[in-house]
């Protein structure tokens, strides 16, 4: 079974600065899917980014990037220029094929962004 | 396009009652699937249905059940609730094979007192 580990449970960061979450996984798959998403305190789940694993350069959606080593298992996600809007809880997800939907999701980690 | 809607936000069951969730995915999405979010498990997969059909089902007791309708509506059910049965349940539609993520509604928070 598939497994995500994010082994920090709470970061902070200074507002406008850089901060990098964790994300291990582990699957004997070769194909998948990697995702982060946002929960606010509204509770709504927000995509981040995704990241196939068949696609070897890293994603990138505006100020959110991700380091993805497949053969180290890894998926971190980076936040540059951190506004206070972006503090939430962030889950890593794995999804195994294009059909299923069943995703696994990391514990979370969560993001506080000081003034 | 409108997103993927619960209802309701807020429910409040006794044990041993039983509940019904429903979630409206967003237009043309086929797919639907259920997780349970709780601080001590985080979040878990229910099930997902697809065109009317349970595609896949996770690790939860027969408590737990689902049907998925023609206009792609899902219903979550949860008979002889428990209290350990309180938590956060969220929806999400897709439509693989087109779309690999998934969107999700805003969840309905379940107490059993």
């Amino acid at each position: 079974a598939q497994t995500v580990t994010q082994s920090q449970p709470e970061m902070s960061v200074q507002e406008a600065e850089t901060v990098t979450l964790s994300c291990t996984y582990d699957t004997s798959e070769s194909d998948y899917y990697l995702f982060w998403y946002k929960q606010p305190p509204s509770r709504q789940m927000i995509l981040v980014i995704r990241q196939e694993a068949y696609k070897q350069q890293n994603a990138t959606e505006n100020r959110f990037s991700v380091n993805f080593q497949k053969a180290a298992k890894s998926f971190s996600l980076k936040i540059s220029d951190s506004q206070l809007g972006d503090a939430a809880m962030y889950f890593c997800a794995y999804r195994t094929d294009n059909y299923g939907q069943n995703f696994v999701f990391g514990p979370g980690t969560r993001l506080s962004v000081l003034p | 396009k409108a997103g993927v809607t619960q209802t309701p936000r807020y429910l409040i069951k006794t044990r041993g009652q039983q509940v019904t969730l429903s979630c409206s995915p967003i237009s043309g999405h086929r797919s639907v699937s259920w997780y349970q979010q709780t601080p001590g498990q985080g979040l878990q997969f229910l099930f997902e249905y697809f065109s009317e059909t349970q595609r896949n089902k996770g690790n939860f007791p027969g408590r737990f059940s689902g049907r998925q309708f023609s206009n792609s509506r899902s219903e979550m059910n949860v008979s002889t609730l428990e209290l350990g049965d309180s938590a956060l349940y969220l929806c999400a539609s897709s439509n693989p094979p087109g779309t690999t993520e998934a969107f999700f509604g805003q969840g309905t928070r379940l107490t059993v007192v």
